[in-house]
């Protein structure tokens, strides 16, 4: 198999709140890992590619001051959105290849976002 | 142009039709191919992985045409269940390119 997992799966908070997203590779280690966003009807977006031990690499546009990636381990990255906004709603979903080049991504079950 | 293209469809079929879906890319360096079905407000999930000329799975079939650079997938006997967006994604080894996705609505 190669399950994904994410938490939480729907977060409701006030304006200014951080909230922190976790994506874990259960059953297999996962060297890279990576996050979108996708609006309602609209296709994903991809936010940053994120690299155990190493700096995650965002896509243009995409703040990273704003949205804080960590991969610490070969199991687990997280994703922060601090200080949000009610326009940071949306719903963000992680994923993550088993190995080298060529292999599928496999998603995790995506977090549904909604700041007042 | 974007990396990858699909028609966004809606496509509308009766329940048992065959349906096809066409996907162009851009960058011939794209090695591998995936197709995913994401239904609303849900993670994408994988269909499909398509390394060579094409793969088949019971009723899906998809085919790679490097030369013109597509891929398509096919639907045989389109259940109520198939309903869903399909995504098209191109694998350079480097990077994932996505479709914006196909919307399918099988009508009983």
């Amino acid at each position: 198999g190669a399950v994904v997992s994410q938490h939480p799966s729907w977060v409701i908070c006030k304006s200014g709140t951080s909230v922190k997203i976790e994506c874990r590779s259960l059953d297999f280690q996962a060297t890279t890992m990576f996050w979108y966003r996708q609006f309602p009807k609209q296709s994903l977006m991809l936010m940053a590619t994120s690299n155990e031990g190493s700096k995650a690499t965002y896509e243009q546009g995409v703040e990273k001051d704003k949205f804080l990636i960590n991969h610490a381990s070969l199991t687990l990255s997280t994703l922060t959105v601090t200080s949000a906004h009610p326009e940071d709603s949306s719903f963000y979903i992680c994923s993550a290849s088993k190995g080298p080049a060529h292999q599928p991504q496999h998603f995790g079950d995506g977090t549904r976002l909604s700041i007042l | 142009r974007k990396e990858v293209e699909q028609d966004p469809g809606p496509f509308n079929v009766p329940e048992g039709a065959t349906v096809a879906f066409n996907c162009t890319y851009s960058n011939s360096a794209s090695q591998s191919f995936f197709w995913y079905r994401q239904d609303c407000r849900k993670e994408p999930k994988l269909l499909m992985s398509v390394y060579s000329s094409g793969n088949e799975d019971g009723r899906f079939t998809a085919q790679l045409n490097r030369a013109s650079q597509y891929i398509s997938l096919l639907i045989r006997d389109s259940k109520l269940s198939d309903s869903a967006t399909y995504l098209c994604v191109a694998d350079t080894g480097n990077q994932f390119y996505f479709g914006t996705g196909t919307s399918l609505t099988v009508i009983p």
